[in-house]
C-alpha cells in the first residue's frame, strides 16, 4: 500500500532560522499534497497544500516544494517564531479517499 | 458550537465496556472520518464515510464499530478493546473526499485498562 516517509523526526531551530521538514511517498499517483500543524493538545489544522500540476507555493513564511519525479515534497519554514513549534504532518492523497499521513515532525523554535 | 466537535474528550473504560465516541460537524461537509493518533505514529486512518455511505475500511479490528446516520454526525462504537487500543481518536470531515482539505475535531483521548 501508500507510504508517506516524513524526516526529520525531531527539528531544532533558533528564532529566526528557516526550517525544512521532508517526505516522500511512494505512489506515483498521488496528486494532492496537504501539510498540517497540530500545537501541543490542539487538533490538526491545514497550512498549505500543493496539487501535482504546481512545482512551488507560497504562503507568507511557508513554501511547499514538490518534485514528482523523486516523489519527494518538502515543506520549508523561513524566519521561524516560537509559535511555529509545533509537530507537523505531510500526507500526500491519490484523489481517492485515503490521506495517507507521514509521522510527524517536532520542531522545537528556541527563543 | 462550530467547526467539528468530539464527546467526551477523555474516556477511560474497561476491556470489558462498552462505549461510544460521538463526532458532529456544523461545516456542511458531506465526507467524515476517524482516524487514531497514536505517539510518534503517523495518523492512521480507521473510516471514511461520503454521503452517510462508508467508502472505506482500513483493515480495523470489529471490535471499533462505526456508525454515520446523517451527514452532520458520526459514532465510533466501541467493545471489548484491548490495551493497545489506548490513543487519541480523532474525527475529520471535508467536502468532498478527494483531494478536499480536512478539518479536525478535537480528539477523544481514550485509555484502556
Amino acid at each position: 500500500g501508500e507510504n508517506v516517509e516524513q524526516h526529520p523526526s525531531t527539528l531544532s531551530v533558533q528564532e529566526g532560522d528557516s526550517a525544512v521538514i521532508k517526505c516522500t511517498y511512494s505512489d506515483s499517483a498521488s496528486n494532492y499534497f496537504p501539510w498540517y500543524k497540530q500545537e501541543l493538545g490542539k487538533r490538526p489544522q491545514l497550512i498549505i497544500d500543493i496539487r501535482s500540476n504546481v512545482g512551488e507555493k507560497k504562503d507568507q513564511r511557508i513554501a511547499v516544494t514538490l518534485n514528482k519525479t523523486a516523489k519527494h515534497f518538502s515543506l520549508h519554514i523561513t524566519e521561524t517564531q516560537p509559535e511555529d513549534s509545533a509537530v507537523y504532518f505531510c500526507a500526500a492523497n491519490t484523489g481517492g479517499f485515503k490521506t495517507i499521513f507521514g509521522a510527524g515532525t517536532r520542531l522545537f523554535v528556541k527563543a | 458550537e462550530t467547526g467539528v466537535t468530539q464527546t467526551p474528550r477523555h474516556l477511560v473504560m474497561g476491556m470489558t465496556n462498552k462505549k461510544s465516541l460521538k463526532c458532529e460537524q456544523h461545516l456542511g461537509h458531506n465526507a467524515m472520518y476517524w482516524y487514531k493518533q497514536s505517539a510518534k505514529k503517523p495518523l492512521e486512518l480507521m473510516f471514511v464515510y461520503s454521503l452517510e455511505e462508508r467508502v472505506e475500511n482500513n483493515s480495523v479490528p470489529s471490535r471499533f464499530s462505526p456508525e454515520c446516520p446523517n451527514s452532520s454526525h458520526l459514532f465510533l462504537h466501541l467493545h471489548t478493546l484491548q490495551p493497545e487500543d489506548s490513543a487519541l481518536y480523532l474525527c475529520a470531515s471535508s467536502q468532498g473526499t478527494i483531494s478536499h482539505e480536512q478539518f479536525f475535531g478535537p480528539g477523544t483521548r481514550l485509555t484502556v485498562l
